[in-house]
């Protein structure tokens, strides 16, 4: 029953550190998306891949890059972090990215000091 | 560019009574509009959805309404429970941005015992 599995669900950078941040759905979908909510700005999307094999940048992606691993795995990389990109970051996967409902993760916070 | 606009920041209501969330959008390509609710530190989970073929749908206490002249949606919570004090965020598919996901800034309810 494990839908969605984001970690960390915490983590503090120093600004220029790197980090990769995990997503996993046990739910066989070939879509998935990263996401970052900062306070009234609701969730705006960084990256996603509409299947195995391929990604896209979405509406906030500088900074950024992502690795579709598998049809289960999709991780997000900060390759040198900045106190900008401090927020809280959501991965979420659908079956088909047409018209539906995408299943969320639990989130991961991030703080770049 | 705000695409998807929530005006109301918050919602206030008593337990028992009706809550109505409210969601603006701009983009005419929009044809699939959904809503979320998010908890505190957890992901948003999906809750209804409205094709724009439809003006109404309905699911237990929450319908949901589409005015496509007007470019504006709709939740209704009947009766409104205090477990339902959340974040709602509408969202919309569509456009240019095929596969993509476009969120409101969220609006958050209180239902008071």
């Amino acid at each position: 029953n494990a839908g969605v599995t984001q970690t960390p669900k915490f983590q503090v950078l120093k600004t220029g550190q790197s980090m990769t941040l995990q997503c996993a759905q046990d739910m066989n979908h070939n879509s998935m998306y990263w996401y970052r909510q900062d306070p009234g700005m609701g969730l705006r999307l960084i990256y996603y891949s509409a299947s195995e094999g391929t990604t896209d940048k979405g509406e906030v992606p500088n900074g950024y890059n992502v690795s579709r691993l598998n049809k289960r795995e999709f991780s997000l990389r900060l390759e040198s972090a900045a106190p900008s990109q401090t927020s809280v970051y959501f991965c979420a996967s659908t079956q088909d990215s047409y018209n539906q409902p995408q299943h969320f993760g639990d989130g991961t916070r991030l703080s770049i000091l | 560019d705000q695409q998807v606009k929530q005006n109301s920041p918050s919602l206030s209501v008593q337990e028992g009574r009706i809550s109505i969330l409210n969601c603006d959008y701009t983009n005419s390509m929009f044809d699939y509009f959904l809503w979320y609710k998010k908890y505190p530190a957890e992901g948003p989970t999906f809750l209804i959805s409205i094709s724009s073929i439809k003006d109404k749908n309905e699911d237990g206490r929450f319908t949901v309404f589409l005015n496509k002249s007007a470019k504006h949606l709709s939740l209704h919570i009947v009766p409104s429970q205090p477990g339902d004090s959340a974040v709602y965020f509408c969202a919309a598919y569509g456009g240019t941005s095929y596969g993509k996901l476009t969120f409101g800034q969220g609006t958050i309810l209180t239902v008071h015992p």
